[in-house]
């Protein structure tokens, strides 16, 4: 089992350019969550999605959208790269009961430059 | 407030026991994680607390005291391998709300 992937791993963008990152999981997991980390601080919530076809806001939505296409695949598209989205991308999966939330599995990170 | 506080760096030596805490002010949560995270990587699941008291696996054990609003993991027998940032993270509702990260540094 591949576990969770991520593309692209690194990514350089200009101010206004628009782009999607892209995920899935082979655990079959109904839950899945994109975060970003910046130094100094802790992963922050940008969407997640608890069940294939829903989708909710996180602590720091502004800028992205997301799209849960199917069970596996969860993807996060900037629209208009801003240099405050410079930033390291993780997707995550859980099994999405409330009770196993709280272990999550990791792809390898996004990350991305904007100038 | 929803904040968990960790110190940003602690240092030991190798083969040593540390400890690296965890203080929270986060109400309404239902336990808490810890993550370890290499340089450059992702963060793995390392334990989780549901209730208070002392879980131990292997050489890694964390504590949680709900009514100090604190946790702790507990590393023994440490080797150079450890050395990496390791996250709190806390339960509320269906997310997780994180610590900035302790960084471990290990010396021979």
């Amino acid at each position: 089992n591949a576990g969770v992937t991520q593309t692209p791993k690194f990514q350089v963008l200009k101010t206004g350019q628009s782009m999607t990152l892209q995920c899935a999981q082979d655990m079959n997991h109904n839950s899945m969550y994109w975060y970003r980390q910046d130094p100094g601080m802790g992963l922050r919530l940008i969407y997640y999605s608890a069940s294939e076809g829903t989708t909710d806001k996180g602590e720091v939505p502004n800028g992205y959208n997301v799209s849960r296409l199917n069970k596996r695949e969860f993807s996060l598209r900037l629209e208009s790269a801003a240099p405050s989205q410079t930033s390291v991308y993780f997707c995550a999966s859980s099994e999405g009961q409330r009770g196993d939330v709280y272990e999550q599995y990791f792809g390898p990170g996004t990350r991305l430059t904007v100038t | 407030g929803q904040s968990l506080e960790q110190p940003s760096e602690v240092t030991a030596v190798e083969g040593a026991i540390v400890q690296i805490n965890c203080t929270y002010q986060t109400s309404g949560f239902y336990g808490l994680s810890w993550y370890q995270q290499h340089d450059g990587g992702a963060p793995t699941f390392l334990s989780y607390n549901a209730l208070d008291g002392l879980e131990e696996k292997g050489r890694f054990s964390s504590f949680l005291s709900r009514s100090k609003g604190y946790s702790y993991l507990l590393l023994k027998e440490l080797q150079m391998k450890d050395s990496a940032s390791y996250l709190c993270a806390a339960l509320r509702n269906v997310q997780l709300i994180w610590g900035a990260g302790t960084k471990l540094i290990i010396k021979p």
